[in-house]
């Protein structure tokens, strides 16, 4: 079946500028997750979803960082005012279900954003 | 907090040459450990996942055990084609997002 999709795969944007990172979970998949991924580190959590639940914001950097879901489907992350930081490849996953220790999260191809 | 290291940083090996990747860990009550591989420019791919010390799993030429400190992936005669980096990742009894090392880059070559 199809996988986890996000878009755009790369995003090319100028200090300063709103973004919005898209993706597409794996269908029935009830939980959502977004990381983001420097050089030359680990990928690091940013925000869950789980269902209709309040999202854990905790890995959030900064509150230019902002992350929707709607209709737990689809997710959006936005950052505003974007600084070179930021740049990095920001990735999705998507697990049936968190709680469960046989929850396997599946990532998306990420999308590669370049602040200049 | 949740460490994970992962050891060696790069790794080259000939073709046919067996070796193992190490990942050390330190976690409060551990529900997983996950094994993904990353090709460049692809989001990574789940190889295994062990949940308890002296589980093993295996696929293909790969071979993943677990300890109680450190899990090791071993890779048996690898093919130019297994080149990628391998990244290691816990979770928390109590937790759901993943931590992850850096990875090891592994590299075979013909």
């Amino acid at each position: 079946g199809a996988g986890v999709s996000q878009s755009p795969s790369n995003k090319v944007t100028e200090k300063g500028k709103d973004v919005e990172l898209r993706c597409d979970p794996i269908s029935g998949h009830t939980a959502l997750y977004w990381y983001r991924q420097s050089l030359g580190q680990g990928l690091e959590f940013l925000i869950y979803f789980q269902g209709n639940s309040a999202p854990d914001k905790s890995g959030l950097p900064s509150d230019r960082f902002s992350a929707e879901r709607t209709g737990g489907s689809v997710s959006t992350l936005t950052i505003q005012r974007t600084q070179q930081e930021d740049s990095a490849v920001y990735l999705c996953a998507s697990s049936l279900n968190s709680g469960g220790g046989q929850d396997t999260q599946y990532f998306g191809p990420g999308t590669r954003l370049t602040v200049l | 907090e949740d460490q994970v290291t992962q050891s060696p940083e790069a790794l080259r090996l000939q073709e046919g040459e067996s070796s193992s990747l190490n990942c050390s860990y330190t976690v409060s009550g551990l529900r997983g450990l996950f094994w993904y591989r990353q090709d460049p420019g692809k989001g990574p791919e789940f190889l295994f996942t062990l949940y308890s010390a002296g589980e093993e799993k295996e696929k293909e030429r790969l071979k993943a055990t677990l300890t109680k400190k450190e899990s090791f992936l071993h890779i048996t005669a690898p093919k130019p084609e297994d080149s990628a980096t391998y990244l290691c990742a816990v979770k928390r009894g109590s937790n759901y997002k993943l931590t992850f090392g850096k990875g090891t880059l592994l590299t075979v070559n013909p």
